[in-house]
Formats: structure tokens, C-alpha cells, sequence
């Protein structure tokens, strides 16, 4: 069973535009969530955080808003550019767990100028 | 800056070799990861170390194995290749405590014939 959902497999934005990826969970109790973007052939770096107890975090173009009503979050990118173009991961942090994250399937997201 | 390196980006073994990946971090992080990625699957679990000579199963342990003989590195086994674990090996690190936000080294892309 899927704790952490990434619903849409892609999606296509053009440049310049706002760029939305949505993350839905199930498990009210976790601490933590975090947005990965990945390029192909190399690891996923870090892009951004945000702990349960907030409702939005910025940095820069990047901001991730989190919803716990609903169980959902998701990542803003404003304005979009071609180098964004890349596969995006959600993660939640477990309570209690060694920093082990639950990962979502991931939302690869194209840029076009 | 922090760094996660891995012996190999890209690796062909046949089927039933033994296949060693390695993991080393600079950064004195307390906790390892190993996942691999596969396509619509996003990143899996298969083991975790929380310390030297510790290791944790993830979700997808079957038909691997860890060793974590010093801290700064972090190796995976495959006891015995099968075409189905053609894959993308990804290793990363933590340090305990913040965001959980775990450290991703550039990845090793394995492929069993």
C-alpha cells in the first residue's frame, strides 16, 4: 500500500509559466516532507522541505505548500525554465524512524521554451 | 560540500556473478541508504545501516545483502545477479537529526545479462 502518491507521471509546462506537482499521503503522523528533483544518470539532490507543523515554505522559485486536512502538498515552481526539466520525488519522514524517508513514483516534468 | 561517490556508474555482470557496490561519504553521517529506481517504481528501500556493523532490511531486501565495516562507507551484495535486478543502485546518507534529508550519491547503473 502506497503511503506516498505521486498520481500524475508527467507533466508539461511551458516556459515561463508556474510549474505544480501535487504529493498525496496517508499517514497523518509523518514528520517531515521533502521534494527531490532527479536528472537522468544521476543521483536525486535536495530542493526543499517542510516540517508538519508549517504550512508553506519558500526558497526562491521553489515553494511547497502542505495541506494536512487533506493530506496533500505540493511543489510550486515559478517562473518554470527548461532547466527544470527533470523526474520530481516526493518523500515523508516517518516518526520514530532511523531518517528513513517513504518516497513517492515521481512526476517527471518538461519545461518547454 | 557534501559528497557521496559510488565505485561504478555503470556496471554489465552476467548472471550469477557475485556484484559488490560500493559507498563512501565524507560527511561522518551516522546513517546509509541503499535504494534502487526502476521506471514507474520510484526509489525502493533495500537496506539501511544506522551505524558501523549495523544494517536494517528496507522493502525489497530479497537477493541482497550489506556490509558496513567503517562508517564512511556502505557496501551492497548481490549474492547472486539475476536479470531482474537490472537497475539503478542509488546510495545516501544522513546525518541524525533535522529534516531527515538524506545525501544521494550519483548512482550506479547495473545491468545483469
Amino acid at each position: 500500500d502506497q503511503q506516498v502518491k505521486q498520481n500524475s507521471p508527467s507533466l508539461s509546462v511551458q516556459e515561463g509559466r508556474i510549474s505544480i506537482l501535487n504529493c498525496d499521503y496517508t499517514n497523518s503522523m509523518f514528520d517531515y516532507f521533502l521534494w527531490y528533483k532527479k536528472y537522468p544518470a544521476e543521483g536525486p539532490t535536495f530542493l526543499i522541505s517542510i516540517s508538519s507543523i508549517k504550512d508553506k515554505n519558500e526558497d526562491g522559485r521553489f515553494t511547497v505548500f502542505l495541506n494536512k486536512s487533506a493530506k496533500h502538498l505540493s511543489l510550486h515552481i515559478v517562473p518554470s525554465q527548461p532547466g527544470d526539466s527533470a523526474v520530481y520525488f516526493c518523500a515523508a519522514s516517518p516518526p520514530g524512524s532511523q531518517g528513513n524517508l517513504i518516497f513517492g513514483k515521481g512526476t517527471k516534468l518538461s519545461v518547454k521554451p | 560540500d557534501v559528497k557521496v561517490t559510488q565505485s561504478s556508474r555503470y556496471l554489465v555482470k552476467r548472471t550469477g556473478e557475485k556484484v559488490f557496490l560500493e559507498c563512501v561519504q565524507d560527511m561522518d553521517h551516522e546513517n546509509m541508504f541503499w535504494y534502487r529506481q526502476d521506471p514507474g517504481l520510484g526509489l525502493r528501500l533495500i537496506y539501511f545501516s544506522y551505524d558501523v556493523k549495523m544494517k536494517e532490511k528496507g522493502d525489497i531486501p530479497e537477493g541482497y545483502s550489506v556490509s558496513r565495516e567503517k562508517k564512511e562507507r556502505f557496501s551492497l551484495i548481490l549474492e547472486s545477479a539475476s536479470t531482474n535486478q537490472t537497475s539503478m543502485y542509488l546510495c545516501a546518507s544522513r546525518v541524525v537529526g533535522g529534516y531527515n534529508e538524506q545525501f544521494f550519491g550519483p548512482g550506479t547503473r547495473l545491468t545483469v545479462l
